[in-house]
């Protein structure tokens, strides 16, 4: 299996600072279809995730454009800025590139 | 608004069964793969099976093969998981969640529902 690495495992921040969470995989995330399936979710406490970025860069559905992703191979990071309260939980990257999908760790954001 | 509703879970003795159920609302349940993800208390996740719109292809973890089925009911708008032999390492939180039309996430997740293997 793809062995998903994320630093840090905890994140203190200070509301209105930017941060950034690294996720680097075991092995090149670049489909034979010449995409790369790197997605970012937040779970925020009491509830299940929600999908953040898709495919490296792509924001889904109603994510503000204080969430950014980006990266490639085996590098990946998701930038936010103008860090909000309703941002604190606990951040996973996902790889769906190869069999089976599989997630990092978690890095959880957490007030400073 | 996309909906998952999971039932069923509970406490269960090791080796015993539970059936997991999914209720899906708010798209064509059809037309889309469905997945099972679990969540060990405290820790991270865990894909444990995928099925496709059509029942067509259905895949499992490694951890849950031979013990677990996934199936789906497309006229009542529901997915199932089937687990035998439970044991207590499958104990955890368990996310039916949607496979994005044509695409390799998970892009809708339902609230969970607990799964406690214990004597």
């Amino acid at each position: 299996d793809v062995l998903m690495t994320q630093t840090p495992v905890s994140l203190p921040v200070s509301l209105g600072g930017q941060v950034s969470i690294s996720c680097r995989s075991s092995q090149s995330l670049v489909h034979s279809d010449g995409n790369t399936y790197l997605h970012w979710y937040l779970q925020k406490p009491g509830q299940s995730p929600q999908l953040l970025i898709y495919r490296v860069s792509n924001r889904f559905s109603g994510v503000p454009d204080r969430f950014s992703g980006s990266g490639s191979g085996t590098d990946f990071t998701l930038k936010i800025s103008r860090v909000e309260p309703e941002d604190l939980g606990v951040y996973y990257c996902l790889q769906s590139t190869h069999f089976p999908p599989t997630f990092g760790s978690g890095t959880k954001l957490e007030i400073k | 608004e996309v909906q998952l509703v999971e039932s069923g879970g509970g406490l269960v003795q090791p080796g015993r069964s539970l059936k997991l159920s999914c209720v899906a609302s708010g798209f064509t349940f059809s037309n889309y793969g469905m997945n099972w993800i679990r969540q060990a208390p405290g820790k991270g996740l865990e894909w444990v099976a995928y099925i496709s719109s059509g029942s067509s292809y259905i895949y499992y973890a490694e951890t849950v093969k031979g013990r677990f089925t996934i199936s789906r009911d497309n006229a009542k708008n529901t997915l199932y998981l089937q687990m035998t032999s439970l044991r207590s390492e499958d104990t955890a939180l368990y996310y039916c969640a949607r496979y994005g039309y044509k695409s390799y996430y998970f892009d809708y997740w339902g609230q969970g529902v607990m799964v406690t293997v214990s004597s």
